[in-house]
């Protein structure tokens, strides 16, 4: 039973436009979303993350958006860039519990 | 700097061998983790520790084991090597739940079992 769910297994876009990946969990609990980014060959890197206490929080061209009612978050990149062009994984965590990770969305960013 | 290291980065190893893949972090965590990617899959836990002396079974811990004599250092080892355990292989490490920065990777290490 998956906790968190990634439906888009890719998403292509152009350079300059936005990117927006979703991402829907179950668990009630989860209080904390964090976004990975992965490029081929490397491990997982830290991307950005929000409190179930925001419904919002940006960093530079990323932003992340959390719907609690809904169960939703979705990561916004404006504007995209070829450089983007990687697996996004979404994650979630509820308390001391470790982490739940989405199967990923792959993301093409074309010049 | 050289946060969570992993190794070795690829190995072949035919059915029934054995192997260990070495992680090491210098971030003093107390929190590690193994995690495994299949083709098309998100990660997968199979074993953690939240201190020296203490580990626990993930998701996924069936032909597996751990130890964690030391903060730093948490190994992963494969007894008898089996073709479902071709994977990419990731070693983790963070604070308590909850940091901002959630866990830190190592650059993983590529198993093939033939």
């Amino acid at each position: 039973d998956q906790q968190v769910k990634q439906n888009s297994p890719s998403l292509s876009v152009q350079e300059g436009r936005i990117s927006i990946l979703n991402c829907d969990y179950t668990n009630s609990m989860f209080d904390y979303f964090l976004w990975y980014k992965k490029y081929p060959a490397e491990g997982p890197t830290f991307l950005i993350s929000i409190s179930s206490i925001k419904d919002k929080n940006e960093d530079g061209r990323f932003t992340v958006f959390l719907n609690k009612s809904a169960k939703h978050l979705s990561l916004h990149i404006v504007p995209s860039q070829p450089g983007d062009s990687a697996v996004y994984f979404c994650a979630s965590q509820g308390g001391s519990e470790k982490l739940v990770f989405g199967k990923g969305t792959k993301l093409t960013v074309n010049p | 700097n050289a946060g969570v290291t992993q190794t070795p980065k690829f190995r072949i190893l035919k059915i029934g061998q054995s192997m260990t893949l070495q992680c090491t972090q210098d971030m003093n965590h107390n929190y590690m983790y193994w995690y495994r990617q299949d083709p098309g899959m998100g990660l997968k836990l199979i074993y953690y520790s939240v201190g020296a002396g203490i580990t626990d079974k993930g998701e996924v811990p069936n032909g597996y084991n751990v130890s964690r004599s030391t903060t730093e250092d948490f190994p992963l080892r494969l007894e008898l090597a089996a073709p479902s355990q071709t994977s990419v292989y990731f070693c983790a490490s963070s604070y308590p739940p909850g940091h901002p920065y959630g866990y830190t990777f190592g650059s993983g290490t590529r198993l093939t079992v033939v």
